[in-house]
């Protein structure tokens, strides 16, 4: 079974610094990753994902995230933190191929101080 | 595009009554649904997969007769908690995979039912 580790349920960076938010995974074969952000009372938006190709894995406002298979990690980084990027983030994994249910971490919850 | 609708943002009820969630996809056609709960502070643990035209597939631990999925189109899902009780009191969420996007998955805004 698919299961996914997020290091840190509360992350605090300045505004302007490096945010770094850890996942590792666990799986036999190299499974479909995600990170997803989720406002107060709201669903998930998608930032990246990773399926195939290119390991490191450019999404929106300024996130990504790099695939490191020989540690099992997908860590999300943002080189500037903006106030905006306060919210809750959620590492996923899905088996490969089809419709398959995604398993989610227990999310971290990114403070942005100014 | 690839955007799913769910209905309604919030509900309060009162304990014994049942409540009914709608999931919509808009602008594509959704055959599988994946019905998930949050509580507060926590990560989402699915708890069902709706397939169009056929029974739901329920999670370990899921009452299926208290949580009643319904996927009669290519469009609409629905969750119904039946005789909801002040322990269901969650943030509830649908997913619907959008296989064009390589193995995206787009989600509803999210329910917050409160049973008094």
């Amino acid at each position: 079974a698919q299961s996914v580790t997020q290091l840190g349920s509360h992350v605090s960076v300045s505004e302007g610094a490096l945010v770094l938010l850890r996942c590792n995974y666990s799986s036999s074969v190299p499974p479909y990753l995600f990170w997803y952000v989720q406002y107060p009372n709201q669903g998930l938006q998608l930032l990246l994902k990773y399926t195939t190709g290119a390991t490191l894995v450019k999404g929106i406002n300024g996130f990504e995230a790099e695939f490191k298979k020989s540690e099992t990690s997908f860590h999300l980084t943002k080189p500037s933190a903006h106030m905006s990027d306060a919210a809750e983030y959620f590492c996923a994994v899905s088996d490969r191929g089809g419709y398959q249910k995604v398993t989610f971490g227990t999310g971290t919850k990114l403070q942005v101080i100014p | 595009g690839a955007v799913v609708s769910q209905h309604p943002s919030w509900v309060i009820c009162k304990s014994g009554t049942s409540v009914k969630i709608e999931c919509r996809s808009l602008d594509f056609q959704a055959t599988t649904m994946f019905w998930y709960r949050q509580f507060p502070k926590q990560s989402l643990m699915l708890m069902a997969t709706s397939n169009e035209g056929s029974k739901a597939t329920y999670e370990q631990g899921v009452e299926k007769d208290k949580f009643l999925i319904n996927h009669a189109s290519l469009t609409l899902s629905t969750l119904t908690v039946t005789s909801a009780h002040p322990e269901d009191s969650s943030f509830y969420i649908c997913s619907a995979p959008i296989m064009d996007r390589g193995s995206g998955y787009t989600f509803g805004s999210g329910t917050r039912l409160t049973v008094v």
